[in-house]
């Protein structure tokens, strides 16, 4: 158990919808981080937060946001999602914004029919 | 562009074997480079961080080499175990004040009795 939870653990939607996926990193962690993993492919760095800041940008797409809120829990929201945004979300965490350790949750199921 | 590239792509070893895992990256600037774990549907785990200045470290049954002059790591596993059965993914962190991960596709390895 990394310590990082994320909420919820599967999610079935239809297409032209939006979704909230949720993430609380471990205690301490001030960075958050969003990966996107399809189908048999590698992670796709998404967004990093920073006590509250975003930090970096990776390949998240405009209909994709994120935030962190003062209690350092952080929300990814997907809209007006499309079958191709079916995917494992993974949140993971760190101390502080540099090269230190990431810590990965298990993870949301996104299902898009 | 900054790539990570890893093969075999998948991988079918007997309990007890070794195998080494290969990975060979073009990322600037690097900072260091991990290999995790990645049971199916879970997130990743970290196995070994190393920067451009180590050349070897061990976890456990687990040894990861780097050779920054030719941008190459391996991970090697000694006496597999069924619990070994996961993606092996190399990822590659660049430098620059921020932690953004740069991930291979993974090696799927199995493990068979």
């Amino acid at each position: 158990d990394s310590g990082v939870t994320q909420t919820p653990k599967h999610l079935i939607t239809a297409t032209g919808q939006r979704v909230t996926l949720r993430c609380s990193p471990r205690s301490g962690d001030l960075s958050v981080y969003w990966y996107q993993q399809s189908l048999d492919q590698g992670l796709q760095f998404l967004i990093q937060y920073y006590n509250g800041e975003e930090r970096a940008k990776g390949n998240i797409l405009e209909r994709f946001s994120a935030q962190q809120f003062p209690d350092l829990h952080s929300e990814l929201n997907l809209s007006s999602l499309e079958l191709g945004d079916s995917a494992l979300y993974f949140c993971a965490s760190s101390v502080a914004f540099g090269d230190g350790e990431q810590y990965f949750g298990p993870g949301t199921r996104l299902t898009v029919t | 562009k900054n790539q990570v590239e890893q093969s075999p792509q998948s991988l079918i070893i007997l309990e007890g074997k070794n195998c080494t895992l290969q990975c060979n990256y073009t990322v600037s600037p690097f900072s260091n480079l991990r290999w995790y774990k990645q049971d199916t549907g879970r997130g990743p785990v970290s196995l070994t961080i190393m920067t451009f200045s180590e050349n070897t470290k061990s976890n456990g049954r687990y040894t990861a080499t780097l050779d920054a002059d030719t941008k190459q790591s391996s991970l090697h596993i000694t006496a597999s175990q069924l619990s070994d059965s996961a993606s092996y993914i190399c990822v590659v962190s660049l430098s620059g004040g921020y932690n953004k991960l740069i991930f291979g596709a993974g090696t799927r390895l199995a493990v068979h009795p």
